[in-house]
């Protein structure tokens, strides 16, 4: 299994630009997440979905960030215009979601998307 | 107000010792409690998953204890190794996909 796969691995780009980034779930996982690492903030949950659905995107810090998720296979983060501070690691993690509803389902995270907005 | 606190921040050993990092949560509800090691670069991975009625889980050399009363968790490394270097960040559920990150404790292993 080839885990969970994130591109690009780096993003340099100049305040204003958009920025897309792209996650590929673990095969047959139905739920997952997009995270955000800073050393001042640690790791943030920005979003999740369950069977491409956005459950919860409280975390979304403004409206310049959205997620999509069009099929089980991809989803992806998009940050609209990009500013300094959106400067972080961007983790897609996925896990199976337990039918049976328990929470405590291990989750698996991909390498990460470091962003460096200039 | 839901918060994780780690401790220490930061820890440096000598290979082959023991330590154990902390973790303190205000979070409720309670669902589980989560221990992932980070490398540097690369994504956290899972170490042990408690929920309510577990305290205590190991995975290998990692021992992770939960005391639900206290709302206190720990993660005891043995016979450290240098590739124990690593953060080991603490989260916890409160039900729901609905997480709680500490920031993390630092963890140097030395020759």
């Amino acid at each position: 299994d080839a885990g969970v796969i994130q591109s690009p691995r780096h993003e340099v780009t100049e305040m204003g630009q958009e920025v897309t980034l792209r996650c590929k779930p673990i095969s047959g996982h139905n739920s997952l997440f997009w995270y955000r690492q800073t050393m001042m903030r640690g790791l943030e949950l920005l979003i999740y979905f369950n069977n491409n659905v956005p459950i919860d995107d409280s975390g979304m810090p403004e409206d310049r960030f959205s997620a999509k998720m069009p099929n089980a296979s991809f989803s992806t983060l998009k940050i609209q215009p990009s500013e300094p501070r959106d400067s972080a690691v961007y983790f897609c993690a996925s896990n199976a979601l337990n039918l049976k509803g328990a929470t405590a389902v291990k989750q698996f995270f991909g390498p990460g998307t470091r962003l460096t907005v200039l | 107000k839901n918060q994780v606190e780690q401790s220490p921040q930061s820890l440096i050993i000598l290979e082959g010792k023991n330590c154990t990092l902390q973790c303190n949560y205000t979070v409720s509800p309670f669902s589980n409690l989560r221990w992932y090691k980070q490398d540097t670069g690369r994504g956290p991975v899972s170490l042990t998953i408690m929920t309510f009625s577990e305290n205590t889980k190991s995975n290998g050399r990692y021992t992770a204890t939960l005391d639900a009363d206290t709302k206190q968790s720990s993660l005891h490394i043995t016979a450290s190794q240098l590739s124990d270097s690593a953060s080991y960040i603490c989260v916890v559920s409160g039900g729901a996909n609905n997480l709680f990150f500490g920031t993390g404790t630092r963890l140097t292993v030395i020759p």
